[in-house]
């Protein structure tokens, strides 16, 4: 069975602070990606990446970085929350084989106070 | 990337058939179309996939008409866990573009 695994399902935050959000597949995929979900506006893409230190903006990168040193694993950096950084967080992995099919972790819901 | 409309919300009841229609008039003819199922507190899951005519998996059939500017997804007798947000995409090969979706409810 895949698996996308998220650091943390809860996460509360300051204004101001460094936050780390982990990813980890066991799918062997080289893409990954980490989206935002906001009530009334779907999910929005943040960053991906197509391969291990490769990376790309997405629609909504501002205020946002990313790491990929492993294959398995990409990590979204908020380098100083904000409370508009407040949201869902997913990230998703894909196979080379099935661009259109991406695999998503279970969430992690940020509050930034 | 072409924009995709599809109805916000619907109901239905166990055991009947469910046809979420979703317009995509600026579709190119590279594009695919991919539905999503997410359930609450859960990532998206991926349904079903298409190019023209009907897909069918275990899950639920997808229908293109020739023009492809919209996609049906059905879903046969559908039961209470399918009670979900449904996502319609379009697009090539890399970026998904997910929109609102429509959020389906079943009632007993």
């Amino acid at each position: 069975d895949v698996k996308v695994t998220q650091s943390s399902r809860y996460l509360v935050k300051r204004t101001g602070e460094k936050v780390f959000l982990e990813c980890v597949q066991d799918m062997d995929h080289e893409n990954m990606f980490w989206y935002r979900q906001d009530p009334g506006l779907g999910l929005r893409l943040i960053y991906f990446s197509y391969d291990v230190k490769m990376k790309e903006k997405g629609d909504i990168p501002e205020g946002y970085s990313v790491s990929r040193e492993k294959k398995e694993r990409f990590s979204l950096i908020l380098e100083s929350a904000s409370t508009n950084q407040t949201s869902m967080y997913l990230c998703a992995g894909r196979d080379r084989q099935n661009p259109y099919e991406q695999y998503f972790g279970p969430g992690t819901r940020l509050t930034v106070t | 990337l072409a924009k995709t409309t599809q109805p916000i919300s619907m109901d239905s009841y166990e055991g009947q058939e469910v046809n979420i229609t979703c317009s995509h008039n600026n579709i190119a003819t590279n594009d695919y179309i991919t539905w999503y199922q997410q359930f609450p507190s859960q990532g998206p899951r991926f349904i079903i996939q298409g190019y023209k005519t009907k897909v069918t998996n275990e899950v639920a059939s997808l229908f293109i008409p020739a023009d492809r500017k919209s996609s049906t997804l059905s879903l046969p007798r559908v039961s209470l866990s399918d009670t979900a947000v449904y996502y319609c995409l379009v697009g090539a090969r890399g970026k998904l573009i997910f929109g609102t979706g429509t959020r389906l409810q079943v009632f007993p």
